[in-house]
Formats: structure tokens, sequence, C-alpha cells
């Protein structure tokens, strides 16, 4: 079955780093494009970022974009999602996320990970 | 940015109750519309794609609609397990946002 596992968070301050990672299985990796979405502390559902199938094209969130940085390898099927910059209101649940249709950008999110807390504070 | 609106923001209903929750979405998104559920602590779960379309493995007391707008998410006849959180989400247009939520509570 499709799994997505999520690690790396963690705390750490402001204006530190973290890079968190998402490893996928039950699938085939290299043929689907896969999001980051997280949700702040008593809040709803943010979508951070996208890396399409073979990494030749990214998206981010306006939130994020310049600070957040993914990546994947295929080979190891796991995508990365570099933080850098970080601010208080970055702190959430990050969760990886699947795309609904092979090859394509659907921004449609088929099979979530559990998700890896980040909290950013001093 | 399309903005997504939800309501209403929490429900308590029996089981065996029929309930719906809205969304309406501030421009035009055609059917590009998503419902998910989520039960904290746990992976969120796609159920509808496409405003109607059910996503395998879903079960059939669940169903989407549009009616211009305005986007329904139905529950026929809740059970234990669909006590959750629910969310649209447009996928029409960048930031591809969500709704606020929907929490369905056991009454």
């Amino acid at each position: 079955q499709v799994q997505l596992v999520e690690s790396g968070g963690g705390v750490v301050q402001p204006g530190g780093s973290l890079r968190l990672s998402c490893a996928g299985s039950g699938f085939t990796f290299s043929s689907y494009g896969i999001h980051w979405v997280r949700q702040a502390p008593g809040k709803g559902l943010e979508w951070v970022a996208f890396i399409r199938y073979d990494g030749s094209n990214k998206y981010y969130a306006d939130s994020v974009r310049g600070r957040f940085t993914m990546s994947r390898d295929n080979s190891k099927n796991t995508v990365y999602l570099q933080m850098n910059s970080l601010r208080a209101d970055d702190t959430a649940v990050y969760y990886c996320a699947k795309e609904w249709e092979v090859g394509a950008t659907t921004w449609t999110f088929e099979y979530w990970g559990q998700g890896t807390l980040v909290t950013v504070s001093s | 940015d399309i903005q997504m609106t939800q309501s209403p923001s929490s429900l308590s209903a029996f089981v065996g109750d029929r309930v719906t929750i809205s969304c309406r979405a501030s421009q035009s998104i055609y059917s590009y519309l998503n419902w998910y559920q989520h039960k904290p602590g746990n992976a969120p779960k796609l159920l509808i794609y496409a405003a109607s379309s059910l996503q395998t493995g879903v079960p059939s007391r669940f169903s989407g609609s549009k009616s211009g707008a305005d986007f329904t998410l139905t529950i026929s006849s809740l059970r234990p397990e669909d006590f959750a959180i629910y969310y649209c989400q447009q996928s029409y247009s960048t930031p591809y946002g969500f709704g606020q939520g929907t929490r369905l509570e056991i009454q």
C-alpha cells in the first residue's frame, strides 16, 4: 500500500534552518509529483510547495518562496524540504502528499503522510 | 487569490444522520474542487475529487456535488468513524487553498 513517512521535524530558533524528508513506498515514486502541506496549531491546511516527478519544476507558496527549497532523490524514493530563515509563523505540522495523477500536476493530494512537527521558538 | 469559505465551521450530529457541508469559492473554479477528511493525529484522506468523483476505496455514503459556485459534501448515513474535520480545497489556481474546515462531532 502507498506509504509516505515524514521525518526531520524538531525545535529550531528563529532564523535557523531545518531539512525535512519524505520517504515514499508502495508506488512508483519517480512517476509522481510530491507536495508539502502544513497545518499551524489551531489553524487549517496550507499548501506549501510542490516538485514534479522528475524534479524539473518546483512551485512554492508566497509565504515560503525564497526561504524553502524542495528537492528529490528518486534513487532513494525521497523528497526533501530545506527550510531556511525560519520564523515563528512557520511552526506547524508538515505533511507530504502524493500527487493524484501519474506524471501530471493536478494539485490534488491523493495520499498523505502523518506529518512531522516543526516548532520555531527561542 | 481564490478564497474558499466552508460552512458550518462545526456540526453536531447523531450516528445515522444525513449531513451536508458546504464550500463556496470566491470566483469560478469550474469543478476543480476536492474534499478531504482529517482525523487529528492521522494522515488526511482524499474523499472526493473533481467535485463529485469518489476516490477509490471511499465508502459510497460520501458524495459530492456542485451547483454554480457552491459545492456540497454529503454523508448519507453517519457512522462513528466519520467524526472528523472536513476540508474543501480548490485545485484550479495557485495557491490551491483550503477552506477553513468543518468539525463534525458526535451528538
